[in-house]
């Protein structure tokens, strides 16, 4: 089965300033996506980006993009000019093809600071 | 507003009796997920089915948990006994692969369970 790891459990950041939240997986996957879904105090799981790992450029949304590294198998997101309502936790997560196996990783909690 | 939608929000329960969580996806989503949420685990995959066939059960203790689809707008877990070591959030997810395949997952608000 594959498997997502996130190695930082907590990481704090600073109103307006950069931070990079790190995901690595295991997979004999080719072909498949990545996400980052975020969630906060209400518990409500809210996908913030996808990446296809057959596409070698980025995703990027708004604020959000990823440093995708399939050789790696890393999938790091950051997010720019933080926001205190990005404080949440974060998880990221593996998919196979046509919506099978979806496994996230255990996640990072994220606070954003005034 | 399309949305999926968990029953009970909120259940406590003593150990040994039994808890059914309902889930009901977003109509004409074929897939659902089930998932359970703890803070040591994060998000484990428990089960998910296509066309309300099982298609990965692995992530489920077997031998006090149950899921199935009686229906393509219905889908339960069920833990018979429940222990306390199964309190955590419960969440189920529905979504259908479509033609581009790139599907998404939508989350219901979860149940969250308490087992004393």
């Amino acid at each position: 089965a594959q498997t997502v790891t996130q190695s930082q459990p907590e990481m704090s950041v600073q109103e307006a300033e950069t931070v990079t939240l790190s995901c690595t997986y295991d997979t004999s996957e080719n072909n498949y996506y990545l996400f980052w879904y975020k969630q906060p105090p209400s518990r409500q799981m809210i996908l913030v980006i996808r990446q296809e790992a057959y596409k070698q450029q980025n995703a990027t949304e708004n604020r959000f993009s990823v440093n995708f590294q399939k050789a790696a198998k890393s999938f790091s997101l950051k997010i720019s000019d933080s926001q205190l309502g990005d404080t949440a936790m974060y998880f990221c997560a593996f998919m196979k093809l046509y919506l099978n196996d979806m496994r996230f990783g255990a996640g990072t909690r994220l606070t954003v600071k005034p | 507003d399309a949305r999926v939608t968990q029953t009970p929000r909120h259940k406590v329960t003593e150990m040994g009796q039994e808890v059914t969580m309902r889930c009901q996806p977003i109509l004409g989503h074929n897939t659902v997920f089930w998932y359970r949420q703890t803070m040591m685990q994060g998000l484990e995959l428990l089960a998910y089915f296509r066309n309300r066939a099982p298609l990965d059960d692995s992530g489920m203790p077997k031998d006090r948990f149950s899921a199935e689809m009686p229906d393509a707008t219905l889908a339960t877990l069920k833990i018979q006994p429940s222990e306390p070591r199964d309190s955590a959030v419960y969440f189920c997810a529905s979504g259908s692969p479509p033609a581009e395949d790139t599907g998404e997952l939508f989350f219901g608000e979860g149940s969250r369970l308490t087992v004393l």
